[in-house]
């Protein structure tokens, strides 16, 4: 069975500094990793994923995961947080098989200016 | 929102009454999802659908029954509401269940059950 973890509830940083949303993953097979965003009353919003290949995906928004087969990790970066990054962070895997997504607990970033 | 709607958006309701939250796209997408959202759960998909009439159970199915009539709905039902499903409750589609296909998810809509 396919899992996703997220191991922090929280993660603060300051306006400026560089950011990254942790998540690690369990499946069978080679991933395919998701990250998505949601702000305030809004529904989720996809980022960015891996497929395959190159190991640093960029995204949305100055987004970029890096893929870590070895650790089992696909860590959300970003090089400078802005105040706006402040949101709920969502990271979701898919196995080789024909399943729907499953989610993290979520992680919410705060930026603080 | 990528061209999916749910409505209500908010309804409070009372114990032992019928709910039934519809999602409406226009992207023609095959698949349809239901998820709640919880503080400490994240998202939990309750069912899904792979086309008209074709639906399987999520995670956290007890409580919930869909029906998906058409391509474009996908009807959420409680049959009788409880305080503890008391969510936000997210309806999302998707072109494939393979590989790299990302879901794209609606507005919500926020249910409390008294």
């Amino acid at each position: 069975a396919q899992s996703v973890a997220q191991p922090e509830d929280q993660v603060n940083v300051a306006e400026g500094n560089p950011l990254t949303v942790k998540c690690t993953y369990s499946v069978s097979g080679n991933p395919y990793l998701f990250w998505y965003v949601q702000y305030p009353n809004r529904g989720l919003q996809f980022l960015l994923k891996y497929i395959t290949g190159d190991n640093l995906v960029k995204g949305s928004y100055g987004f970029e995961a890096e893929f870590n087969k070895s650790q089992t990790s696909f860590h959300l970066k970003k090089p400078s947080a802005l105040v706006s990054d402040s949101a709920l962070y969502f990271c979701a895997v898919r196995d080789q098989g024909n399943t729907p997504l499953v989610f993290g607990k979520g992680t919410r970033l705060s930026v603080i200016a | 929102d990528a061209g999916i709607t749910q409505s209500p958006r908010h309804k409070v309701t009372e114990t032992g009454t019928p709910v039934t939250l519809r999602c409406h796209q226009t992207e023609n997408h095959r698949y349809m999802y239901w998820y709640r959202q919880d503080p400490g759960h994240g998202l939990r998909l309750i069912h899904y659908s792979y086309g008209v009439k074709d639906t399987d159970k999520g995670e956290v199915s007890d409580g919930y029954s869909v029906s998906r009539s058409k391509t474009e709905d996908f009807l959420l039902t409680l049959e009788s509401a409880t305080s503890s499903q008391t969510s936000v409750y997210f309806c999302a589609i998707s072109e494939s269940q393979r590989g790299g296909n990302e879901q794209f998810f609606g507005p919500g809509t926020r249910l409390t059950v008294l």
